[in-house]
């Protein structure tokens, strides 16, 4: 069982189009971080939210971490190609030491022209 | 100012071969990170180092092995390699709880 379970998985939609990724736990996160990572190069931080019921914006991208701290969601508005890649979010459980993050097995997005 | 760098890019052994992997954190980093990501999955912690000293581990063997150099630089040293340890490496550093981790590109690991 995954401790951050991402979905969907897979996502497919058209240039225009508005999305949410999906990232829940039942356990408590100190942090949570996502990821967007091209094929072959590492993951390229987006975003870290602290707060339970944190809102960061970073232009067409909204991320949110739940009240609990227990999920978050990605909502990418009016998609471009250059948004298609693979997302991951990724944690610190809380209770244990900074850094030893857990990752979601992430969502492959492909927006088509 | 340059980000977290690895070498080497790619690499190719045989099953029972040792290997070591090298990484550079960014600029004004003290810690750095390892992590195996296995292809289609998402990565998997290895170990932690801060000052020159692995303070935390995940689930892997005692043939996962690393240092830290006075410099906050860092290798991931594999030893008896099996088939399973193919995979992408990452080294991922770090110097505020805020601020997240910054990852490189990773080596690519191809084990025969």
């Amino acid at each position: 069982t995954q401790l951050l379970e991402q979905s969907p998985q897979f996502l497919s939609i058209q240039e225009g189009e508005n999305l949410t990724v999906y990232c829940n736990s039942s356990s408590v996160f100190s942090s949570l971080q996502w990821y967007r990572q091209e094929p072959g190069e590492g993951p390229v931080l987006l975003v870290t939210v602290v707060t339970g019921g944190e809102v960061k914006k970073l232009k067409r991208l909204t991320f949110q971490f739940g009240d609990a701290r227990k999920d978050s969601s990605l909502h990418i508005t009016a998609a471009q190609p250059g948004d298609t890649g693979l997302y991951l979010c990724a944690g610190d459980k809380e209770g244990t030491s900074y850094g030893k993050l857990t990752f979601g097995q992430g969502t492959i997005l492909t927006v088509h022209p | 100012d340059a980000g977290v760098t690895q070498s080497p890019t790619h690499l190719i052994k045989t099953r029972g071969q040792q290997v070591t992997l090298r990484c550079s954190p960014k600029s004004g980093h003290d810690t750095v990170s390892w992590y195996q990501q296995a292809l289609g999955q998402g990565p998997q912690f290895i170990f932690q180092y801060y000052e020159e000293e692995e303070r935390q581990r995940g689930n892997f063997p005692d043939r996962f092995s690393g240092h830290q150099f006075p410099n906050y630089s860092s290798e991931l040293n594999v030893n008896a390699l099996l088939l399973g340890d193919s995979a992408l490496y990452l080294c991922a550093s770090s110097f505020d709880y805020n601020e997240g981790q910054f990852f490189g590109p990773g080596t690519r690991l191809t084990v025969l």
